[in-house]
């Protein structure tokens, strides 16, 4: 059974990057899509965007085109997302899930969730 | 986008009960709706995925149907554990939007 885990919780500055990692243990990864998505203190869940890394697909929801990043290597079973010039808006716990398919087949799957706290 | 809006946001109900939660997109997306149950401080789960099929490892009395634009999630005979929050997700169409949650709380 594939498990997800999630890189610890991070504290950033306004206008700062941070990057979260998501390494896959016990299952297959590379074929399966790779999502991320966000939820900000007791609101609903955000989808990001997501990847299939056998075939380097990437797909961003549009509202964070041009400042989210998100990458995934076969071959060491681990995702990234890297997301910039953050303000506080982005004060969220991210988690990467991965699709029973291929994005669109739901997530079955998810990390424990990482904590971004923005704040000057 | 295709905007995803469930309802209703908070339900009140008993142990026992059977409720039905909704969940409509504003264009049609086939049967690609996905139900998720998150509780508190936890990550989300997928209960049923495209529309109807239930997860594996989820409890019998959770069943999803629709098409189209239109989609519900009912549970049968509401357990204790049942109580915590319900999204749906359209994975028609990229970005795979969710919908807003719907709380079931005790009554």
């Amino acid at each position: 059974q594939v498990q997800l885990l999630q890189s610890g919780a991070e504290v950033k500055s306004p206008g700062s990057s941070v990057r979260v990692s998501c390494k896959a243990s016990g299952g297959t990864f590379s074929t399966h899509g790779i999502s991320w998505v966000r939820q900000a203190p007791g609101q609903g869940l955000e989808w990001l965007g997501g990847t299939i890394p056998v075939l380097g697909t990437v797909k961003y929801a549009q509202k964070f085109q041009g400042r989210l990043a998100i990458t995934a290597g076969a071959s060491t079973s681990t995702a990234f997302m890297e997301l910039s010039n953050l303000s506080s808006n982005d004060t969220a716990t991210y988690y990467c899930a991965r699709d029973r398919g291929q994005l669109v087949a739901g997530l079955d799957t998810w990390g424990q969730g990482s904590l971004v706290i923005v704040s000057s | 986008d295709i905007q995803v809006t469930q309802s209703p946001s908070s339900l009140s109900a008993s142990v026992g009960d059977r409720v039905t939660l909704t969940c409509r997109a504003s264009q049609r997306v086939d049967t690609y709706i996905n139900w998720y149950q998150q509780k508190p401080g936890q990550a989300p789960t997928l209960l049923i995925y495209t529309a109807s099929t239930l997860q594996s490892g989820v409890p019998p009395r959770f069943s999803g149907s629709g098409s189209g634009t239109e989609f519900t999630l009912t549970i049968n005979s509401l357990q204790p554990e049942d109580f915590v929050t319900y999204y749906c997700q359209q994975s028609y169409t990229s970005p795979y939007t969710f919908g807003q949650g719907t709380k079931l709380e005790i009554k």
